[in-house]
């Protein structure tokens, strides 16, 4: 299975901070990566997808980059609403794997 | 509106069986793969299996295979999933979330599922 590997595992910011957070694929996995939101006691929600496309409705604040084995998720300037916690995840192979979260929280 | 709901979940003890059920609505639900993805209590995401649109190919997480199936109902918009012999570790909130080839597009409130004695 592809590990998923994110740092940093949580951080604190302020907001109208630029945070970024980095997701690393144990092996290649081209573009087929996403980045999810989670809020406490909330299904997540899609915010990007081919490790670059943001979905419809998302923030222009959010953006990502990246392909191969290192990706980025990058908050331009956080606002109260992104305290949460973020996950990538690989569709590239079986079985389908999430990095373990990254929890964005108020400094 | 794309909506997912999910129900089924419940406490059930070690070994025992359960079946989830997730009903669609508001999307053409015979043109998505669809799937189901778990979370443990304070920990992260797990995908559990996933279906194509017509139920001719399906995926399944290694900790689940023999144990968990998946399933669909195009004429009824509904996704299954019969999870038996059950552990505690599958303790966790099932998802079902609408597979869009990019990503998990739409995703259900969730039901939980208690494996305990």
């Amino acid at each position: 299975a592809i590990r998923m590997t994110q740092s940093p595992s949580s951080l604190s910011a302020s907001t109208g901070d630029r945070v970024t957070i980095t997701c690393r694929a144990s092996q290649g996995i081209s573009s087929y990566l996403a980045w999810y939101q989670q809020k406490p006691g909330k299904a997540p929600k899609l915010l990007i997808y081919a490790a670059s496309t943001l979905q419809s409705g998302v923030p222009s604040r959010f953006s990502g980059s990246g392909s191969g084995t290192d990706f980025t998720l990058t908050i331009s300037c956080l606002q109260s609403e992104d305290f949460a916690t973020y996950y990538c995840q690989q569709y590239y192979s079986y079985p389908q794997t999430f990095g373990q979260g990254t929890k964005v929280e108020i400094k | 509106e794309v909506q997912l709901v999910e129900s089924g979940g419940g406490l059930v003890q070690p070994g025992g069986s359960l079946r989830l059920s997730c009903a669609a609505s508001g999307f053409t639900f015979s043109s998505y793969w669809m799937s189901w993805v778990r979370q443990a209590p304070g920990k992260g995401l797990e995908w559990v299996a996933n279906i194509k649109q017509d139920g001719s190919e399906k995926y399944y997480v290694d900790s689940v295979k023999g144990r968990f199936t998946i399933s669909r109902d195009n004429a009824k918009n509904s996704l299954y999933l019969q999870m038996n012999s059950l552990r505690a570790e599958d303790t966790a909130v099932y998802y079902c979330a609408r597979d869009g080839a990019l990503g998990y597009d739409d995703w259900g409130q969730g039901t939980l599922v208690t494996v305990s004695s």
